[in-house]
């Protein structure tokens, strides 16, 4: 059981290219979610999923695109990355308890954009 | 969400209780406190939540005072692997699953 895993751990992007961050948990959790971390700051919601094929915009969602094809998987795209989307990702999961919810992180994607 | 108040730092001894303190003077009746760490550079990781009953689990304890407007993390036994930014977060169970997490406590152990 890997739990939330990432893809890349880490990656140098020049201004204007794309990329693609892949999310998966073996957990068969419903929901799964993208943040970013700025320095000295707590985690900003991106976007996140509430199922398959799913998807809602967070606190940040501006220059992202996700895509939830499948239930273990949660894409994040940058189509043209900036400076500013300097920053580490964290993808979690939760499943949807009745009352209470966990999320469960990933290590995070180091992604720098020059 | 309601918002949480939270001291940027504090150091406990090693072996020491680690109390750390939260303060969520808005929080509804519906919404929950849930506390998870960050060790530098990882995920951040779950540690407990509660309603408003005090709650114990193998890592910790969660202390909700009675009018539930602040509560207090309790780490029994620090350890110097306990060092890491502490986050209080109120968060509500019913369509709306958006973790909001504020700049938390920096928690360093001392040997």
């Amino acid at each position: 059981n890997a739990g939330v895993t990432q893809t890349p751990k880490f990656r140098v992007l020049k201004t204007g290219q794309s990329m693609t961050l892949l999310c998966a948990q073996d957990m068969n959790h419903e929901y799964m979610y993208w943040y970013r971390q700025d320095p000295g700051m707590g985690l900003r919601l991106i976007h996140y999923s509430v199922g398959e094929g799913t998807t809602a915009k967070g606190e940040v969602p501006d220059g992202y695109n996700v895509s939830r094809l499948k239930k273990q998987n949660f894409l994040l795209g940058l189509e043209s990355a900036a400076p500013s989307q300097t920053s580490v990702y964290f993808c979690a999961s939760s499943s949807q308890g009745l009352r209470t919810d966990t999320q469960y992180f990933g290590p995070g994607t180091r992604l720098t954009v020059l | 969400d309601a918002k949480t108040t939270q001291p940027p730092s504090m150091d406990c001894a090693e072996g020491r209780a680690a109390n750390l303190p939260c303060n969520h003077s808005t929080i509804s009746g519906n919404e929950y406190v849930y506390w998870y760490r960050q060790i530098h550079s990882q995920g951040p990781q779950y540690i407990i939540h509660g309603l408003k009953n005090n709650e114990t689990n193998e890592m910790a304890s969660l202390i909700i005072t009675e009018d539930r407007k602040s509560s207090t993390l309790i780490l029994p036994h620090a350890t110097l692997r306990d060092t890491a930014v502490y986050y209080c977060i109120v968060r509500g169970n019913f369509g709306n699953e958006k973790l909001t997490f504020g700049t938390g406590t920096r928690l360093t152990i001392i040997p």
